[in-house]
């Protein structure tokens, strides 16, 4: 069975600095996707940023990277130029490629922005 | 538009009552959700609907009843819910198929009281 597990129930950074969220998960399986999804307090859940795992190259999305290292089973999401807006739970999700509709979701890590 | 919207926000009932959650889209996604989401926890599905049939049920109590009247509304029926049903639920909406990343759009949830 597949897991997500992030290890961070919390994270702090100031304003304009550079946070990184970490993602393990553990699969069998070698195509997959991951994502990374906010959830802001009181506010609907948004996707981040996404990564296909046959593709070898890091995917980004203006202020937001990951560094997917598919050996290791690591998906970590790297914040740059912190703003308050960011601040939000932050979940890691696995889905396998074919044959399913499900995520497997992380437990979350709550990011809080220092002004 | 990328919206998914859900009525109402907010619903306080009591054990004994029927009410009713309704999601709906016009991204023409064939795929949609029903999850729960208790406070600090990530999102536990509980349906999926697969071009308006029920593809997922994970094991959900017979007292949450789902129906996709079309491709663009999604309902969920409550009848004797139990306080512990009190939580966050929330629709989202995706491409159908199971072969493509297909990411999912959440709602805002509706943030359900069982007294």
């Amino acid at each position: 069975a597949q897991t997500v597990t992030q290890s961070q129930p919390e994270m702090s950074v100031q304003e304009a600095e550079t946070v990184t969220l970490s993602c393990t998960y553990d699969t069998s399986e070698s195509d997959y996707y991951l994502f990374w999804y906010k959830q802001p307090p009181s506010r609907q859940m948004i996707l981040v940023i996404r990564q296909e795992a046959y593709k070898q190259q890091n995917a980004t999305e203006n202020r937001f990277s990951v560094n997917f290292q598919k050996a290791a089973k690591s998906f970590s999401l790297k914040i740059s130029d912190s703003q308050l807006g960011d601040a939000a739970m932050y979940f890691c999700a696995y889905r396998r490629r074919s044959g399913t509709y499900k995520y497997i979701f992380g437990t979350g890590t709550r990011l809080k922005v220092l002004a | 538009d990328t919206e998914v919207t859900q009525t109402p926000k907010h619903l306080v009932m009591g054990m004994t009552n029927k009410k009713s959650l309704k999601c709906e889209q016009h991204m023409g996604h064939r795929a949609m959700y029903w999850y729960k989401q208790k406070a600090k926890k990530p999102p536990e599905l509980m349906f999926v609907y697969s071009y308006e049939k029920l593809s997922i049920n994970e094991s959900v109590p017979s007292r949450f009843s789902p129906e996709c009247p079309n491709s663009s509304l999604l309902n969920l029926h409550l009848h004797a819910l139990q306080p512990e049903d009190s939580a966050l639920y929330l629709c989202a909406s995706s491409q159908a198929g199971t072969s493509g990343s297909y990411e999912q759009y959440f709602g805002p949830g509706t943030r359900l009281t069982v007294t």
